[in-house]
């Protein structure tokens, strides 16, 4: 399996503009999940899915946030308009119910908004 | 806040040393977890100890769980320079497979 993909993986763009990531879960697995990584914060979660339902969107910061699962290979992460407050390393993981929890990381995307 | 504190935030040992890192948390959890983070990496998962257990082994890594103070424990036999990354511990306080991350524990192993 290739492993939970993520894309791009760097981007840079100009404060204002929408920004959309996206991910690929591994094949099988229903649950996914959208982490933000700072060095101040952490790694903070953002929002998760279940067979493509969104269940948690509590740490979404606000409304230029929004993230769709339109099925079960593909997620988007989108901000609009970007803030130059969301730099940061973008991580989508997914997991499998009854399977340890264990959560599977992708690459990450780093964002810099200017 | 975070449901997880790790200490320490930093630790710096020599090859061959044995590292250990601490986690404590707040509520209640099914599992903690622990994952390791290379730099420039996503997270990979180490080790799960259930709620019940106290104690787990993983090759060179042994887990401890005391949840009576709501803490956890990772240690690291015999590092090697590879094992250089930060730590962290993770839980998992019930439904939806959603983990709870802490603040981590950047471990450096020097030759």
């Amino acid at each position: 399996d290739a492993g939970v993909i993520q894309s791009p993986r760097h981007e840079v763009t100009e404060m204002g503009q929408e920004v959309t990531l996206r991910c690929k879960p591994i094949s099988g697995h229903d649950y996914l999940f959208w982490y933000r990584q700072t060095m101040m914060r952490g790694l903070e979660l953002l929002i998760y899915f279940n067979n493509n339902v969104p269940i948690d969107d509590s740490g979404m910061p606000e409304d230029r946030f929004s993230a769709k699962m339109p099925n079960a290979s593909f997620s988007t992460l989108k901000i609009q308009p970007s803030e130059p407050r969301d730099s940061a390393v973008y991580f989508c993981a997914s997991s499998q119910a009854g399977r340890s929890y264990e959560q599977y990381f992708g690459p990450g995307t780093r964002l810099t908004v200017t | 806040s975070q449901q997880g504190e790790e200490d320490p935030q930093a630790l710096s040992i020599q090859e061959g040393e044995n590292a250990t890192m601490n986690c404590s948390y707040k509520t209640s959890i099914n599992n903690l977890q622990w994952y390791r983070q290379n730099s420039g990496r996503g997270l990979v998962h180490l080790i799960l100890i259930r709620s019940n257990e106290r104690e787990k082994h993983s090759g060179r890594l042994r887990v401890t769980l005391d949840t009576s103070k709501k803490s956890s424990s990772l240690l690291i036999t015999a590092s090697r320079a590879a094992d250089t990354a930060s730590y962290f511990c993770a839980t998992d306080t019930g439904g939806g497979n959603k983990l709870t991350f802490g603040t981590g524990t950047q471990l450096k192993v020097e030759l």
